[in-house]
């Protein structure tokens, strides 16, 4: 069964102090990993796609990896306009490749 | 500017009453996808549509009904609400693949808060 897994579920961090987030699958021939962002009483919006194990993309700062079993949100210096949210996602491993898998999320919190 | 609506935003209603959430997108988008989030259980998909008249189960698809009789529409039917549909809804949408890849980057509505009592 596709299974995403993320963590941990809250985070609380002071402006400037950097850390990773997580997001563990188990899905059947990975067709890629995506990040999401979503801000309170707002949908989900697309932060990046992975396809293969080594890959990094960044925007800003946020920086993404992923492995053969996960994957990692690094934040670095973060800002309290970066708290949100965020949410990882996988293909089923069946079906469409736009039928996602959501992981329960990671809310971060940013302190002045 | 390129957007999912839905409407209505927020809905309380009661037991057995008959209600539409609506989904329009204007990105000439091919799929779209309805999908609920709840506390804990995070999001999950309830229907979907590859493209016009093309309709398919999610996760969660009892109790909801769907159609597709145009490209920029997607609503979402709750025939006979029950309280355990009390949730937020979001319907989504997204365009082919990016050479030959899916981009996963599916472009989702703000969202539509419902209560039944």
């Amino acid at each position: 069964e596709d299974q995403v897994t993320q963590s941990p579920e809250a985070l609380r961090l002071q402006e400037g102090e950097s850390s990773s987030l997580n997001c563990s699958y188990t899905v059947s021939g990975l067709r890629g990993l995506f990040w999401y962002r979503q801000d309170p009483g707002k949908g989900p919006e697309f932060l990046f796609t992975l396809y293969s194990a080594g890959e990094e993309k960044e925007k800003e700062r946020l920086k993404a990896t992923l492995t053969k079993k996960e994957s990692f949100l690094h934040i670095t210096a973060p800002k309290p306009e970066d708290s949100a949210t965020y949410l990882c996602a996988v293909p089923f491993s069946s079906g469409s490749a736009r039928q996602l898998t959501f992981g329960s999320g990671t809310q971060l919190t940013v302190l002045p | 500017e390129a957007q999912v609506t839905q409407n209505p935003r927020y809905l309380i209603t009661v037991t057995g009453k008959k209600l539409t959430v609506t989904c329009s997108q204007n990105m000439n988008h091919e799929y779209m996808s309805w999908y609920r989030q709840d506390p804990g259980l995070g999001l999950r998909q309830i229907y979907y549509s590859m493209n016009v008249e093309v309709t398919d189960k999610g996760d969660v698809p009892e109790g909801y009904k769907v159609s597709r009789k145009e490209k920029r529409n997607f609503p979402l039917i709750l025939e006979s609400p029950s309280p355990n549909q009390t949730s937020l809804y979001f319907c989504a949408s997204s365009s082919r693949l990016d050479r030959g890849r899916d981009t996963g980057e599916l472009f989702f509505g703000e969202g539509s808060r419902l209560t039944v009592l």
